[in-house]
């Protein structure tokens, strides 16, 4: 069955860094495209990062960009996300997600459960 | 950017039908997909491409799309439906095209 486990949250200063990675199975990872997703506490969603299956194909939000770098290793089954300069706005749930479609427009199947990011001093 | 709006909130009795609706610009040329999230999980994908529904989600669930609004059925709503929904699409001219609707809670009264 198809899984997505997120790694790699914690708590970290303003200003700090943070790598999350996305650990996937169950299906041929190197065939899709892969999101980022946040949820701040008692807040809605709000999509991060796409990278298409190559890695090729990349998108940010207006949020991060130029702070987070999205990135796939398809021999490892893995997707990454590199947070830099973070900001108590970057506190949130991030979770992976799979886009099932290869073309047409993206949406997302599966969900990983999610790992807390909290950015405090 | 592309805005999508929802109501916060929706309420509706066991048995009876709520109607959630996802406001854009021109939603109707665009592909609208929903996700139904608990407290404490990971949303679900329970409408995708307007009007579809993934293996597992009941027939309950139903989706449209025309317009300015696209609109999540939920028929003979049961308790368990209770959960916040959103709304998204990919808007493709954007530099930053992924959206989510604002979310709306739904209440079985």
């Amino acid at each position: 069955q198809v899984q997505l486990v997120e790694s790699g949250g914690g708590l970290v200063k303003p200003g700090g860094s943070l790598r999350l990675s996305c650990a996937a199975s169950g299906f041929t990872f190197s065939d899709y495209y892969m999101s980022w997703i946040r949820q701040a506490p008692g807040k809605g969603l709000e999509w991060v990062s796409y990278i298409s299956s190559s890695g090729s194909t990349i998108y940010y939000a207006d949020s991060v960009k130029g702070r987070f770098t999205i990135s796939r290793d398809n021999a490892k089954n893995s997707l990454y996300l590199q947070m830099n300069s973070l900001r108590a706005e970057d506190t949130a749930v991030y979770y992976c997600a799979r886009d099932p479609e290869a073309m047409g427009e993206p949406f997302f199947d599966y969900w990983g459960q999610g790992t807390l990011v909290t950015v405090s001093s | 950017s592309y805005v999508l709006t929802q109501p916060p909130s929706v309420s509706v009795a066991p048995g009876q039908t709520a109607r959630i609706t996802c406001g854009g610009n021109n939603i109707g040329s665009k592909s609208v997909h929903w996700y139904q999230q608990k407290p404490g999980q990971a949303p679900v994908l329970v409408v995708y491409d307007d009007s579809d529904r993934p293996s597992g989600i009941p027939e309950r669930f139903s989706g449209s799309n025309s317009g300015n609004t696209a609109t999540l059925t939920i028929s003979r709503v049961e308790a368990g439906d209770e959960a916040d929904y959103y709304c998204q699409v990919w808007d493709s001219s954007s530099d930053h095209p992924g959206v989510f609707g604002t979310g709306t809670k739904v209440t079985v009264l």
